[in-house]
């Protein structure tokens, strides 16, 4: 059974700091890692979506990193906005034929500004 | 980009009744439609995955009596909280993805339930 873990569960920031969001899952046969944004009471904004052949993404200030065989992702923030502070969650599609996704605990984070 | 609409956002209803909670993929076909549950301050839990024309398959522990789900077009899942107790109470989100495992997944806004 996949299991995913993030650590830290939150982190608090000052502005413009740079920062690294963990995420490990235990069965590293997966099609793909997505993260995910969640802001209170809402649904998720997808951020990145790494294939299972690639290492990283990038999207403007975010840049996600993905090592199969360790069972690790990072999710990057460059230069961090209090518009960022949310929860952040990483997903694992399992490969076996059935698209099933299997969601991380999630990181709460706070940019002060 | 791709759109996901969930509707309604917020509802509130008291013990017995059934609510229904729709989600559209609005520029692109769905052959596939997920459901997951959020209780505060833990993560997604998936609960069925709605497949179109055919019947959902439902996780370990989900009652398939209690939350029905129909995905009759390739543009929208329905999930019926039926005899909703206040247990229910909790944040429903749908997910969709074009076919194939490469697609990424897109998100509804979610739907608070609040049973009385």
């Amino acid at each position: 059974k996949q299991e995913v873990t993030q650590i830290p569960a939150a982190l608090s920031v000052p502005e413009g700091e740079n920062l690294v969001l963990n995420c490990s899952f235990t069965d590293s046969a997966i099609y793909n890692l997505q993260w995910f944004r969640q802001d209170p009471g809402k649904g998720l904004t997808s951020l990145l979506l790494i294939q299972s052949s690639q290492r990283e993404q990038t999207s403007g200030r975010l840049n996600a990193s993905l090592d199969k065989s360790s069972g690790r992702s990072t999710l990057y923030i460059a230069a961090s906005q209090p518009g960022d502070s949310a929860t952040y969650l990483c997903a694992v599609l399992n490969s076996g034929g059935y698209q099933k996704v299997t969601f991380g605990t999630g990181t709460k984070l706070q940019v002060i500004p | 980009g791709a759109v996901v609409s969930q509707h309604p956002s917020w509802v509130i209803c008291k013990s017995g009744t059934s609510v229904k909670i729709e989600c559209r993929s609005l520029d692109f076909q769905a052959t596939t439609m997920f459901w997951y549950r959020q209780f505060p301050k833990q993560s997604l839990m998936l609960m069925a995955t709605s497949n179109e024309g055919s019947k959902a398959t439902y996780e370990q522990g989900v009652e398939k009596d209690k939350f029905l789900i129909n995905h009759a077009s390739l543009t929208l899942s329905t999930l019926t909280v039926t005899s909703a107790h206040p247990e229910d109470s909790s944040f429903y989100i749908c997910s969709a993805s074009r076919s194939g495992v490469n697609s990424p997944l897109h998100f509804g806004n979610g739907t608070r339930l609040t049973v009385t």
